[in-house]
């Protein structure tokens, strides 16, 4: 089955320092692949895309994805985090053919520590 | 400014009966989507519709039900026959069908139905 998944339920990180939230998806064909953001009680908005190309995508807030043919993963990442990044993460999919749709994962929930 | 209006954003309900939630676009998007929201699930789909008056059940689709009848407009209505409705509701739209241009999807702000 055609699947995303995000292992981790939560991240804790220390201000300043280097965060990574770990997303690995399972599709067929070549992913189309999404990291997106929400903050409490509100929709969520989209931070960044891997459509082709580098495989290190940036995106909005500083933040960065890389992707990973062989390892088959999409980790977000951001080289200094803010106490403002806390927030819940979601990586997704975009699937094609019969089922034209997109898939999401469980979410991470990131803590950012002061 | 261009977005999706959700409404309400917050609605309780009694056990049996059913309920409508809003959903209005003007991004002149052709693809909208339903998906639901609980703790620990992350997002589910509902269902989804890529053109009007057409739409597919996504993933969780028994008890509800949702019509397509203009470009702007996708609302969901929980019926009673769901048997946990509790939940933060999202609904989306996409600039397109098919491969063309990858769409992110934009997102409304919810609504959060309790059932009493």
């Amino acid at each position: 089955a055609q699947s995303v998944a995000q292992p981790e339920d939560q991240v804790n990180v220390a201000e300043g320092n280097p965060l990574t939230v770990k997303c690995t998806y399972s599709v067929s064909g070549n992913p189309y692949l999404f990291w997106y953001v929400q903050y409490p009680n509100r929709g969520l908005q989209f931070l960044l895309k891997y459509i082709t190309g580098d495989n290190l995508v940036k995106g909005s807030y500083g933040f960065e994805a890389e992707f990973n043919k062989s390892q088959t993963s999409f980790h977000l990442k951001k080289p200094s985090a803010l106490v403002s990044d806390s927030a819940l993460y979601f990586c997704a999919v975009r699937l094609w053919g019969r089922d034209d749709k997109i898939i999401f994962g469980k979410g991470t929930r990131l803590h950012i520590l002061p | 400014d261009g977005g999706i209006t959700q409404s309400p954003k917050y609605l309780f309900r009694k056990e049996g009966q059913n309920v409508t939630l809003s959903c209005e676009q003007n991004l002149n998007h052709d693809a909208m989507y339903w998906y639901r929201q609980d703790p620990g699930q992350g997002l589910r789909l509902i269902y989804y519709s890529q053109i009007v008056n057409d739409f597919q059940k996504g993933d969780i689709a028994e008890g509800y039900s949702v019509s397509r009848e203009k470009k702007e407009s996708f609302p969901l209505t929980v019926t009673s026959a769901q048997k946990n409705p509790t939940a933060f509701y999202l609904c989306a739209s996409s600039g397109g069908v098919g491969r063309s241009g990858a769409n992110v999807l934009t997102f409304g702000a919810g609504s959060r139905l309790t059932v009493l």
